[in-house]
């Protein structure tokens, strides 16, 4: 069975520092990886995807993030965080059939 | 483009009673999907829809949850009677094609269900 997990449940940054917030699946097949942001009240909003090809995707609003197939992980980066990047972001992964699973989401702070 | 759209965007209800939350999909995409998602979790997915047909609905409590998709385009969501662990945000979802996983999907600003 397919899963993913969001080790760390909140990431505090402070503004204009880098941040990371962690993915790592476990999946038997090739992955196809999403991250979504989700804010106060709305639905989610798509960011990034891994479908094949180089290993480093980039997305909106400066994020990207780096497929390791070695580690299974996907984690989420950002050079320099803004106080408006502040959101609940969630992996997700699907291996080419129907169900895509979501992870449990971690709360990111951005402190000015 | 217009976004995907849902309504109602919050009910409140007591257990036992129904309740019924409507979806349009943006104009095009083949795929829909409803989710909920309860606090503190990620989305989990309830049913899925490819055109008019159901693909996936293995998470779906079917003693209680029903949906349909008419016409290959709206969709709703009913439950009934509703319990107290059915309080959750509703997501209702797009996506172009379906592609086997790879698609991306686009989601409606949900439905906050509360069940007192």
């Amino acid at each position: 069975a397919q899963s993913v997990a969001q080790p760390e449940d909140q990431v505090n940054v402070a503004e204009g520092n880098p941040l990371t917030v962690k993915c790592t699946y476990s999946v038997s097949g090739n992955p196809y990886l999403f991250w979504y942001v989700q804010y106060p009240n709305r639905g989610l909003q798509f960011l990034l995807k891994y479908i094949t090809g180089d290993n480093l995707v980039k997305g909106s609003y400066g994020f990207e993030a780096e497929f390791n197939k070695s580690q299974t992980s996907f984690h989420l980066k950002k050079p320099s965080a803004l106080v408006s990047d502040s959101a609940l972001y969630f992996c997700a992964v699907n291996t080419g059939g129907f169900k895509t699973i979501f992870g449990a989401g971690t709360r990111l702070f951005v402190k000015a | 483009e217009a976004g995907v759209a849902q309504s109602p965007r919050y009910k409140i209800i007591e257990k036992r009673q129904s309740v019924a939350f409507w979806c349009n999909p943006i104009s095009g995409h083949a795929t829909l999907y409803w989710y909920q998602q309860i606090l503190g979790q990620g989305p989990k997915l309830l049913i899925q829809f490819q055109n008019n047909g159901v693909v996936d609905d293995s998470q779906l409590p079917k003693d209680r949850f029903s949906a349909e998709r008419l016409k290959g385009v709206d969709s709703t969501l009913k439950i009934q009677p509703a319990k107290l662990e059915d309080s959750a945000v509703y997501l209702c979802a797009s996506s172009p094609t379906g592609a086997m996983g790879a698609d991306t999907q686009y989601f409606g600003p949900g439905t906050r269900l509360t069940v007192l």
